[in-house]
């Protein structure tokens, strides 16, 4: 069975650093881009970012660059995101998905939508 | 950025009934890379379209999306009870790639 098991949740405080994890299984995990997507309370989906698990290229959106780290230990098939100080904002759930598609060497982009979900990782972050 | 803009914000329809959602995109959006998702209260979301018309594995046949350019349609043939849930869609052909809003669908 394809499936995407992530970390559980966390409570952080206010300037702390926190890294989540995704573990991929049933799949080629190197094959497959890795999307990270946030959902604050209450609101609706936000795209963070991608990796390619292969060779750990990975691309932000403008909104999430500079904020946030993602990587990947493909040994152990598994994506990471990364906080280096975290904040109220931060609080949210947070997936991860495998891109589907194929890769679109004009634009730099994988083209596939998001086809196997994680469960979601809750972060809150308070004082 | 392409933004898009779903309607209606809340749906409430009846079991056996037929809803129609829809995404309008703020421009073209390349190729029909556009997908729609399920997700129900408390779990993660679930891809029903991609490719602006294609259903995803497993969905059943009642899901049918349709559109291109900047407008695409989401209907569910006869809503059973365990669709009633928020809806998504989301571009993937510009980056950055964006989701609408949501589409809330309820029983009425």
């Amino acid at each position: 069975e394809v499936q995407l098991v992530q970390s559980g949740a966390e409570v952080k405080k206010p300037g702390e650093s926190l890294e989540i994890s995704c573990k991929g299984s049933g799949y080629s995990f190197t094959s497959y881009w890795i999307a990270w997507v946030r959902q604050m309370p209450g609101k609706g989906l936000e795209w963070m970012g991608i990796i390619y698990p292969g060779d750990s290229d990975s691309r932000y959106s403008p909104s999430f660059q500079g904020q946030v780290t993602i990587s990947a230990d493909k040994s152990i098939s598994t994506a990471y995101l990364q906080w280096n100080s975290l904040k109220a904002s931060d609080t949210a759930t947070y997936y991860c998905a495998t891109v589907s598609g194929y890769y679109d060497f004009w634009s730099g982009y994988p083209r596939g939508a998001f086809e196997i979900w994680g469960q979601g990782t809750m972060v809150t972050v308070s004082s | 950025e392409i933004v898009l803009t779903q309607s209606p914000g809340t749906l409430s329809l009846s079991p056996g009934e037929r809803g129609t959602l829809s995404c309008r995109a703020s421009q073209s959006v390349t190729s029909s890379y556009l997908a729609w998702y399920q997700q129900k209260s408390g779990q993660a979301p679930r891809l029903l379209i991609y490719g602006a018309s294609s259903r995803a594995t497993g969905i059943p046949d009642r899901f049918s999306g349709s559109g291109s350019g900047t407008d695409f349609t989401l209907t569910i043939s006869r809503l059973e009870p365990e669709d009633f849930a928020v809806y998504y869609c989301q571009q993937y052909g510009t980056s950055p790639w964006t989701f609408g809003q949501g589409t809330k669908v309820e029983i009425k």
